[in-house]
């Protein structure tokens, strides 16, 4: 069992819908959760990080961390043709940025216009 | 915000040729650097954590003979694929954090294509 699940896609959906991506963990440990978005071609960009369980906002984007169900999902509002990348879930069981991160596999997401 | 640079972004040559790769943060010093590596339509994988003044620390499986790592300074790490071979095609990426408690900024990444 791999230690991330990130269901691949890929996902396909007109704009503005509302987008629903989660990942699910099995490593208890883990205590920082980030979302990533990863154009063709390109590195990861942050989008989002959440230290414990707990929900946060930043513009068109949501994030929610479940650490009782092991469960963390990014929402995306009024979605747009730019957003149209793969995201991928990241977890690290200590202070983010000296930890290894664990990827999810990435989903790749498609915006219609 | 924090800005990794990548360097170069593409190779191509031939088996049997070293390739070195450098990550660099050009707004912020970074202890510790990571390198990761992605093939086609799957996820990141760690390689090894590069640590500036120190040896690098690799994952298991990844051999450290063949993938040298270099952190000399706060500002630069180095990757280097020593003969590398055509199963050594990949896309490698570095990423760094200034500050332990805040997330890791990713570089461009470097595709590598051995022929």
């Amino acid at each position: 069992q791999k230690e991330v699940e990130q269901d691949p896609g890929p996902l396909s959906v007109p704009e503005g819908a509302i987008v629903s991506l989660n990942c699910t963990y099995s490593n208890s440990a883990f205590q920082y959760f980030m979302w990533y978005r990863q154009y063709s071609r390109k590195g990861p960009e942050l989008l989002m990080y959440t230290y414990s369980s707990g929900n946060k906002e930043d513009g068109r984007f949501t994030a929610q961390v479940d650490k009782s169900s092991k469960y963390i999902s990014l929402f995306i509002r009024d979605s747009q043709p730019s957003d149209s990348a793969t995201y991928l879930c990241a977890m690290s069981e200590g202070r983010q940025g000296a930890q290894k991160l664990v990827f999810g596999q990435g989903t790749r997401l498609t915006i219609n216009p | 915000g924090a800005v990794v640079s990548q360097h170069p972004s593409r190779v191509i040559c031939k088996s049997g040729t070293s390739v070195k790769i450098e990550c660099r943060s050009l707004d912020f010093q970074a202890t510790t650097m990571f390198w990761y590596r992605q093939f086609p339509k799957q996820s990141l994988m760690l390689m090894a954590t590069s640590n500036e003044g120190s040896k690098a620390t690799y994952e298991q499986g990844v051999e450290k003979d063949k993938f040298l790592i270099n952190h000399a300074s706060l500002t630069l790490s180095t990757l280097t694929v020593t003969s590398a071979h055509p199963e050594d095609s990949s896309f490698y990426i570095c990423s760094a954090s200034g500050i332990s408690n805040q997330p890791q900024h990713f570089g461009d990444g470097t595709r590598l294509s051995i022929l």
